[in-house]
């Protein structure tokens, strides 16, 4: 089964809007973080933000921030006033246990395209 | 500060023949991952490392893959023979060891670049 799901293989935002990704997970394990990456076209995966499980408050950093839903299992991220340079693919990631050094399960992604 | 350094960016091979790909993690990162991400996935855990030991390789090949991390420092990761299906990119990462003046509490993992891998 999946671990993580991104159901928006492509979306697209116009400039200066808001976009909202989805992404829903499934774990057992009660502690568990929940990581946003974007990858643009070179390739080098870039850390956006960060939801504990045991967090109380949605993340924010920046324009970036997480619309976490914990009964439902969603973390969707909420990217406001979109520029040129969000164009990128994003991955949701889960880290289960409280092990910090775990590995990531990424999603499939979304790629998202900011028109002019 | 100096971010995961790879080499080399890309790489043509023809299939049965063996590749290798290195990483050096940023400095005093104790912890080395190797990612794998086929083309449209995510990318996947090969192998993890904290120091010179193997934390995780459950998802490497085995009869195929190998990797290394003498000194517990700079990571090679070899091919030996590939397959079309190794077709991909390669990322390394590396992280903190958690509690050890990790910045912030969630240690997050840094990127390298990658190594796309291409096998005629």
């Amino acid at each position: 089964a999946q671990k993580i799901t991104q159901t928006q293989p492509g979306m697209f935002v116009q400039e200066k809007e808001a976009v909202t990704l989805d992404c829903t997970y499934d774990t057992s394990d009660p502690s568990y973080g929940l990581f946003w990456y974007k990858q643009p076209s070179s390739g080098e995966m870039i850390f956006l933000i960060y939801q504990g499980s045991y967090d109380q408050q949605n993340a924010t950093e920046g324009r970036y921030s997480l619309n976490f839903q914990k009964a439902r299992k969603s973390a969707n991220l909420v990217i406001s006033a979109s520029q040129l340079g969000d164009s990128a693919m994003y991955f949701c990631a889960m880290r289960e246990g409280s092990n910090q050094g775990g590995k990531l399960i990424f999603g499939q992604g979304t790629e998202l395209s900011v028109k002019p | 500060e100096a971010g995961v350094a790879q080499s080399p960016r890309y790489k043509i091979i023809e299939k049965r023949q063996s590749v290798a790909f290195w990483c050096n993690p940023i400095s005093g990162h104790a912890t080395l991952y190797w990612y794998q991400q086929i083309l449209g996935q995510g990318p996947k855990l090969l192998i993890q490392f904290q120091n010179n030991g193997v934390v995780d390789d459950s998802q490497l090949p085995k009869d195929r893959f190998s990797a290394e991390r003498l000194k517990g420092v700079d990571s090679t990761l070899k091919i030996q023979p590939a397959k079309l299906e190794d077709s991909a990119v390669y990322l390394c990462a590396s992280s903190l060891v958690p509690g050890q003046g990790a910045q912030r509490s969630y240690n997050e993992q840094f990127f390298g670049p990658g190594t796309r891998l291409t096998v005629l």
